[in-house]
């Protein structure tokens, strides 16, 4: 699984778009890029994922560099109930388990 | 979509005794399913992957007669804490896939007296 680097803390203002990002320059080319994110006491929740192509659903959207050495995850109208620790994580999408690292710790101010 | 389901949600026990801690997959089958145990202000740690069918494989440094796992149907995965002591203490979670993505239970904080 590639090693991922996230930056520990970030601070958004309710309403406009969080962009969290992640390196992760070991990732191999059948490895997809996954985010998660917990909310605090809860397990963690599936926000979204991708391979090559830029992806978006009704969470967020993900936009993976050409080379596939980082990605952004954009909240675009981040709420303070997205206030939670995001993970990025590379999957092979097999059957073994997602390692989590430390991921960003997203707090969403009014 | 598909749910996992982990029950208790919240337990205390004293020190000494065991507690029993289920998985449920809801509405999809899992042949395997993975515990976690989180301590406060720390990532998701992996301790073991419960199979169907046969013995779960234990991560290193997790004591297998400790942590037991029995993962007896394709929908129920339980997670044993044997002669629980306060440092078991932590916020358990499982977690299973479905197609291309993992689910998780919403854990189990376990608090042991």
């Amino acid at each position: 699984d590639a090693k991922t680097t996230q930056p520990p803390s970030m601070d958004c203002a309710e309403g406009r778009a969080a962009n969290l990002p992640c390196n992760h320059s070991t990732i191999s080319g059948n490895e997809y890029v996954y985010w998660y994110r917990q909310i605090h006491s809860q397990g963690p929740q599936y926000i979204i994922h991708g391979l090559k192509n830029n992806e978006t659903n009704e969470m967020a959207s993900l936009i993976i560099t050409e080379d596939r050495k980082s990605s952004t995850l954009i909240l675009p109208h981040a709420t303070l109930r997205d206030t939670a620790v995001y993970y990025c994580i590379g999957d092979l999408a097999g059957n073994t388990p997602l390692v989590f690292g430390k991921g960003t710790r997203l707090s969403v101010i009014a | 979509g598909a749910v996992v389901s982990q029950h208790p949600s919240r337990v205390i026990c004293k020190s000494g005794t065991s507690v029993k801690i289920e998985c449920r997959s809801l509405d999809f089958q899992a042949t395997t399913m993975f515990w976690y145990r989180q301590f406060p202000k720390k990532s998701l740690m992996l301790m073991a992957t419960s199979n169907e069918g046969s013995k779960a494989t234990y991560e290193q440094g997790v004591e297998k007669d400790k942590f037991l796992i029995n993962h007896a149907s394709l929908t129920l995965s339980t997670l044993t804490v044997t002669s629980a002591h306060p440092e078991d203490s932590s916020f358990y979670i499982c977690s299973a896939r479905e197609l291309k993505r993992f689910h998780f239970g919403n854990g189990t904080r376990l608090t042991v007296t």
